[in-house]
């Protein structure tokens, strides 16, 4: 099973340092979305993608936080300069082709992410 | 932000029992979708119900959806000790493909 897959499960950083995130969806999907959660929360959207085209943005997402699809395959997310608040669980999911009724978005297991 | 709220935060059951959780939201929705989340998993979908739905059935669960009220409830039978997960209820808007979620009901469930 192909599920979506996300790379590295943890990372432990320090503050200032720059950290990237790798996500591979369900490979005939071309839909991708991250989404951040914190302890206790539920995921907050940050940014979703169809091919390689950025769609959408949210405020959360500072000029910090940058993210690609070069090849409409897979996703990376970079931090730069990361801080204590940047510490989450990072999700990333995928959908399926437009065209479909409506769209269940499949997610990853997630990269925690922790800075100290 | 946060879409809206889940009640309760927290609910304790035993096997066998059934499990209700409610879902607010603040806006107008294409859809509204529940995931559970397992410790050391990620979310798994559940179930969808479309704004024009009332109620809808999968196995065990039953949604139920009022638009004019702007809540969900998510009613799990029959509980079982591996539905013990965390349960979000999320909303999809039409003019965009992103998850709203709300913030979440623990639930745990005592063999």
């Amino acid at each position: 099973d192909t599920g979506v897959s996300q790379d590295p499960r943890h990372k432990i950083t320090k503050r200032g340092q720059n950290v990237t995130f790798r996500c591979d969806p369900i490979s005939e999907h071309n839909r991708l979305y991250w989404y951040r959660q914190t302890l206790g929360q539920g995921p907050e959207f940050l940014t979703y993608f169809q091919n390689e085209a950025q769609l959408e943005k949210s405020r959360l997402l500072s000029d910090r936080f940058s993210a690609e699809r070069p090849k409409g395959s897979f996703s990376t997310l970079e931090i730069q300069r990361t801080e204590q608040g940047d510490s989450a669980m990072y999700l990333c999911a995928s959908s399926s082709p437009p065209g479909r009724e409506y769209n269940e978005q499949f997610f990853g297991p997630g990269t925690r992410l922790t800075v100290l | 932000s946060q879409q809206g709220e889940e009640d309760p935060q927290a609910l304790s059951i035993q096997e066998g029992e059934n499990a209700t959780m409610n879902c607010s939201y603040k806006t107008s929705i294409n859809n509204l979708q529940w995931y559970r989340q397992n410790s050391g998993r990620g979310l798994v979908h559940l179930i969808l119900i479309r704004s024009n739905e009332r109620e809808k059935h999968s196995g065990r669960l039953r949604v139920t959806l009022d638009t004019s009220k702007k809540s969900s409830s998510l009613l799990i039978t029959a509980s079982r000790a591996a539905d013990t997960a965390s349960y979000f209820c999320a909303t999809a808007s039409y003019n965009t493909d992103k998850l709203i979620f709300g913030t979440g009901t623990r639930l745990q469930v005592f063999p």
